[in-house]
């Protein structure tokens, strides 16, 4: 049972260039998110997804675009880097609710490192 | 004012003390309040979750919360140095889909 997986873990950008993000759940997991972490701003909500074929924005979704063409997968693109997009990217999923809290719990993945150069 | 405010630390400490990590909030709708811990480069992980207002117990950990003050702790008892890490706590933003609002986390150093 591997939870959440981010690939790449790394990766170096020009300003302008693309790339996606590809997380990965085996867990079964309805709700799927995209974050990124920046010293003192703390996590912030990119995009997300409550089910196959849905997304929806976040906070910061200016610059990124998802996709969530299977359950499991949830993609996150960047059409034209910009070095304000160098950060830590964090993919999580979860229940709509948490069968024992009635919370929503998150499961995160170990992140992907992005610079913008 | 931030939905959520958190103290960044870092917070140093020996072995064995207890420690006291803080959470302030603006927006009393809150209903309950959550815990993440996260060590250095990983993913953020769930320690704890309380509803409302009270205390509640997990080993050496206990999750406080004073809804009157808008105010949210998590005491370590016997601190070790495997519990330094960075602690965020997690409060959802609205009911329904429950977009949760991250502190932007404590971090912990616990010296042998």
């Amino acid at each position: 049972n591997a939870g959440v997986t981010q690939t790449p873990k790394f990766r170096v950008l020009k300003t302008g260039q693309s790339m996606t993000l590809l997380c990965a759940q085996d867990m079964n997991h309805e709700y799927m998110y995209w974050y990124r972490q920046d010293p003192g701003m703390g996590l912030r909500l990119i995009h997300y997804s409550v089910g196959e074929g849905t997304t929806a924005k976040g906070e910061v979704p200016d610059g990124y675009n998802v996709s969530r063409l299977k359950k499991q997968n949830f993609l996150l693109g960047l059409e034209s880097a910009a070095p304000s997009q160098t950060s830590v990217y964090f993919c999580a999923s979860s229940y709509p609710r948490d069968r024992r809290s009635g919370a929503n719990v998150l499961t995160f993945g170990a992140g992907s490192r992005l610079t913008v150069l | 004012q931030k939905e959520v405010e958190q103290d960044p630390g870092p917070l140093s400490v020996p072995e064995g003390a207890i420690v006291s990590l803080n959470c302030t909030y603006s927006n009393s709708a809150f209903q309950y309040f959550m815990w993440y811990r996260q060590y250095s480069r990983k993913g953020p992980e769930l320690l704890m979750y309380t509803y409302s207002s009270g205390n509640k117990e997990d080993g050496r950990f206990t999750a406080q919360v004073d809804k009157s003050s808008k105010y949210i702790s998590l005491f370590i008892r016997d601190s070790q140095p495997s519990d330094s890490a960075t602690y965020l706590c997690a409060i959802p933003r609205e009911t329904g889909f429950q977009k949760l609002v991250f502190g932007t986390g404590t971090r912990l150093l616990v010296s042998p």
